[in-house]
């Protein structure tokens, strides 16, 4: 089993459409989440970090943590076709290097 | 202010050759770390260090692989006798330490645009 687990797509939406990204971690001591952005070709670019159980909001960005069921998300509200790109999922225990999923592909269809 | 850097952008190098990647990461950032990142995966941790003290190493796949950060500032990757395997793109990041605020610790990393090394 992966450390962390992302469906790896294509995920396809439609413009102005939600776009749910989920993640998956078998640490229970994980303690900080990330998500980041990589356009194809490019480094990956912190797009939200959450810390505590809950929702997270942060613009058409909305983060989830549910900490008793080891999972981690990433609402996009009103996708726009540059949100196109594949969202990787980290995750950290203290002071650590990030565990990244292998990424999920969004498409976001005009 | 100026973010991350590494060099070279690209590598092409013969197997069995050494290379060595340099990283700068943003100015006063205290921690470095080191991926490699195959084509459709996530960046794998390799390595990383705070200040000039590698404190943790275990992501090296061998004893090919070796880092260091002599002054607390740029980082050099080395990899001696290179192997068609050992292709990718190798990213650094660098990060403060964890600010706290109540119980959240914040350590986010901040991307190079990385060194695509290709082993002939």
């Amino acid at each position: 089993q992966k450390e962390v687990e992302q469906n790896s797509g294509p995920l396809s939406v439609p413009e102005g459409a939600i776009a749910s990204l989920n993640c998956t971690y078998s640490d229970r001591g994980s303690q900080s989440f990330f998500w980041y952005r990589q356009y194809s070709g490019k480094s990956p670019e912190l797009i939200m970090s959450i810390y505590s159980n809950g929702d997270k909001e942060d613009g058409r960005f909305t983060a989830q943590l549910n900490k008793a069921s080891q999972y981690v998300s990433l609402l996009i509200r009103d996708s726009q076709p540059s949100d196109s790109a594949t969202y990787l999922c980290a995750v950290t225990k203290g002071r650590r290097a990030l565990t990244f999923g292998s990424g999920t592909r969004l498409q976001v269809q005009p | 202010g100026a973010g991350v850097s590494q060099s070279p952008r690209y590598k092409v190098t013969k197997r069995g050759q050494d290379v060595a990647l340099r990283c700068d990461p943003i100015s006063g950032h205290v921690s470095l770390y080191w991926y490699r990142q195959a084509l459709g995966q996530g960046p794998e941790f390799l390595t990383y260090f705070n200040y000039e003290a590698q404190q943790d190493k275990s992501g090296l796949p061998n004893d090919r692989f070796s880092a260091e950060r002599p002054e607390g500032s740029i980082s050099t990757l080395t990899i001696q006798r290179t192997e068609q395997r050992d292709s990718a793109m190798y990213r650094c990041a660098s990060s403060f330490p964890p600010l706290t605020s109540g119980r959240e610790v914040t350590d986010t990393q901040y991307f190079g645009p990385g060194t695509r090394l290709t082993v002939l």
